[in-house]
């Protein structure tokens, strides 16, 4: 089974609507991840959590929410999507301490008609 | 600020070795990565390498890290077709957050 999943892996919506990605891991680590990847633009952070109760605002967090349930589970919302949140959106897991390699779940394409 | 820079695109002919160059800001990143996406697949970590390094090799990858031009480079040797995918540059940042690059489309001919 894969260590990092993420629900949906597909999802087309319309403008306006409100949508949530999910994440698991069954690795066990403290921090996790929300990036955005758009062709010619690499992987733009969104937001980051390094434990439940610690949550960060990443380069592009406008537009967007997330909640850490639980040391395994954080979600990323998107309050009122709009057509240019068009994207893959990858979550990853790290460990707290260095050398800090990031574990990526498998993505989640999302298109916003 | 901190910033990643790689070339868009390498095309190479299999057999040959491919080498795919970066260029970082922090001088203070304690880590330095090359990440490798294959089509429809998240990222998976290929190598890393200590900032006291200077080289790291690994079966087919090799990667020189020259600290004082902030310049990082990953060489696969004997390129296959399955090497074919998009490598990305990383380096550590503030709180062990990761500052990736564009990332390097490496297409490899028959």
């Amino acid at each position: 089974d894969a260590d990092v999943t993420q629900t949906p892996r597909n999802r087309i919506t319309k403008t306006g609507k409100r949508i949530m990605l999910e994440c698991s891991q069954t690795k066990g680590h403290d921090r996790m991840y929300w990036y955005r990847q758009d062709p010619g633009l690499g992987l733009r952070l969104i937001y980051y959590s390094f434990d439940v109760k610690d949550i960060n605002k990443g380069e592009i967090s406008d537009g967007y929410s997330v909640s850490r349930q639980a040391q395994a589970k954080f979600s990323l919302s998107l309050e009122s999507a709009i057509p240019n949140q068009t994207a893959l959106y990858f979550c990853a897991t790290s460990e707290r301490g260095g050398p800090y390699e990031q574990y990526f779940g498998p993505g989640t394409r999302l298109t916003v008609t | 600020g901190e910033d990643v820079e790689q070339s868009l695109f390498l095309s190479v002919r299999e057999g040959d070795s491919s080498v795919i160059n970066c260029t970082y800001t922090d001088s203070s990143s304690t880590y330095l990565y090359w990440y490798k996406q294959e089509p429809g697949a998240g990222l998976q970590l290929l190598t890393y390498i200590f900032s006291n390094m200077d080289m790291k090799q690994d079966q087919r990858l090799t990667v020189l890290l020259n600290k004082k031009d902030k310049h990082l480079s990953l060489r696969i040797a004997d390129t296959q077709t399955g090497d074919s995918a998009i490598y990305f540059c990383a380096e550590s940042a503030s709180q062990g957050n990761l500052i990736f690059g564009k990332g390097t489309k490496l297409s490899v001919k028959p």
